[in-house]
């Protein structure tokens, strides 16, 4: 099975300020037949379910603000914010869909600073 | 616009059996899968198993197979989650989730376990 694994579990961060986290899968999740990557990032606030921001490691759903973006490759990911707006405080949770079990990082908490 | 529906909170004693409804609106049932996904208070996000609507065809995670049954009824666009033999640890919000990516979740329903 693929293991997620998250960087920081937490962070504060200032209004206006950038916020990186990290996200690394135990096995590579780049499907070399599309050169795509399974990955994908959410965002889930307190009482709401997950809402889907990213995938294909950099594709922004449409909606999601262009202040969220992805990158990375293989193993390793980051979900960058630019300039964090109060309603970005959250849990951010990195995914797996390259195969079953599709599974999630442990998820990181942003906080305001 | 794309809408998952999911049935009301449940309380369940130890062993018992619940299931979940998951209603899709919004768009052709039979086109995406759905996930399964559960949440104990303040945890992440464990994935379940899925189905798809169309076969019926479905897999679930190694720790839930032989205690989680998916199933799902076409004529009313609604995809079903079954876990039987319920423990305490299984106390959860769980969520449905349509696609690969997950680009659309049900609202939750919280599973109450306790004697």
């Amino acid at each position: 099975d693929i293991v997620m694994t998250q960087s920081p579990d937490s962070l504060a961060v200032s209004l206006g300020e950038g916020a990186t986290i990290n996200c690394r899968s135990s096995q590579s999740v780049l499907y070399s037949s599309n050169n795509k990557n399974y990955l994908a990032w959410y965002q889930q606030k307190p009482g709401q379910p997950p809402k889907l921001l990213i995938y294909w490691a950099s594709t922004r759903e449409f909606g999601v603000p262009d202040r969220f973006s992805g990158s990375g490759s293989g193993t390793d990911f980051t979900l960058t914010i630019s300039s964090l707006q109060a309603e970005d405080m959250a849990v951010y949770y990195c995914q797996q869909y390259y195969t079953t079990p599709r599974a999630f990082g442990q998820g990181t908490k942003v906080e305001i600073k | 616009q794309v809408q998952l529906v999911q049935s009301g909170a449940e309380v369940k004693r130890p062993g018992a059996s619940v299931k979940v409804s998951c209603k899709a609106s919004g768009y052709t049932f039979t086109n995406y899968d759905i996930n399964w996904v559960r949440q104990a208070t303040g945890q992440g996000l464990e994935w379940m198993g899925w189905m798809n609507p169309n076969t019926g065809g479905a897999g679930s995670a190694q720790k839930f197979q032989g205690r989680v049954t998916m199933t799902r009824n076409t004529s009313i666009s609604t995809a079903y989650l079954e876990v039987s033999s319920l423990r305490s640890e299984d106390t959860a919000v769980y969520y449905c989730a349509r696609g690969v990516p997950f680009n659309s979740w049900g609202q939750g329903t919280l599973v109450t376990v306790s004697s």
